[in-house]
């Protein structure tokens, strides 16, 4: 088995402030992604990364910036955090199967506020 | 673009009970369907999947079936206990291949509570 870990736990920000979150796996897993929950709204996709130094936007990029330097890590940067914003960022890593949809395994998430 | 669409935003139900959450997808071809449930400070976990018309995905008790007619893969669990409280995911990946990385389009969920 492997994990997925997210820090910070918390992250509490000021309006306009640049924050980043970190991911860790230990699957070996050649996909990572970043999503974000809202109450209400499910999760929606930010980036992802195929491989080590890919990047490829999902349908939430713009205010995000992210890196993925080794296979096993991937960060996640909002780039000007929002007044009285509130949500859940969760990482998740996949197998590469070639295109074929496969399992996400998810971190516990890290809860930003924005004062 | 696809997408998934769950019926219910809450279930409140007693222990024994019959569970449906009702989940329909939009999508071209045969996408894989899954569902996902996640406990209050935990991220999602994969329950199952289904990659076919009429196959059946099942685990801990829980269980869908594909159904391409209806575009449906709604989730049912003959007997809920209080244990199962939390919040279900259906979610597809896309059919399409060219451009696929395998990433989920998941639906906005389903707050289960199973009072004693």
């Amino acid at each position: 088995g492997g994990i997925i870990t997210q820090t910070p736990k918390f992250l509490i920000g000021q309006e306009g402030q640049k924050l980043t979150l970190k991911c860790q796996q230990n699957f070996n897993h050649d996909t990572m992604y970043w999503y974000r929950q809202d109450s209400g709204k499910g999760l929606r996709l930010i980036y992802y990364s195929i491989t080590e130094n890919d990047l490829q936007k999902g349908d939430l990029s713009e205010g995000y910036d992210a890196s993925r330097e080794k296979k096993s890590s991937f960060s996640l940067t909002v780039t000007s955090a929002q007044k009285n914003e509130m949500a859940v960022f969760l990482c998740a890593s996949s197998i590469w199967l070639g295109g074929r949809q496969n399992t996400l395994y998810f971190g516990a998430g890290t809860r930003l506020s924005v004062l | 673009g696809d997408s998934v669409t769950q019926t219910e935003g809450q279930v409140a139900l007693s222990e024994e009970d019959f569970l449906t959450i009702h989940c329909n997808y939009s999508a071209s071809g045969y996408p894989a369907l899954f569902w996902y449930v996640q406990y209050p400070g935990e991220g999602p976990q994969f329950l199952f999947r289904a990659s076919r018309d009429k196959e059946k995905g099942s685990s801990r008790g829980f269980e869908a079936t594909y159904n391409k007619e209806t575009t449906s893969f709604h989730l049912q669990k003959a007997s809920v206990q209080e244990s199962d409280s939390a919040v279900y995911y259906c979610a597809l990946g896309s059919a399409n291949t060219g451009a696929n990385t395998g990433k989920l389009t998941f639906g906005h969920g389903t707050i289960l509570r199973v009072h004693p």
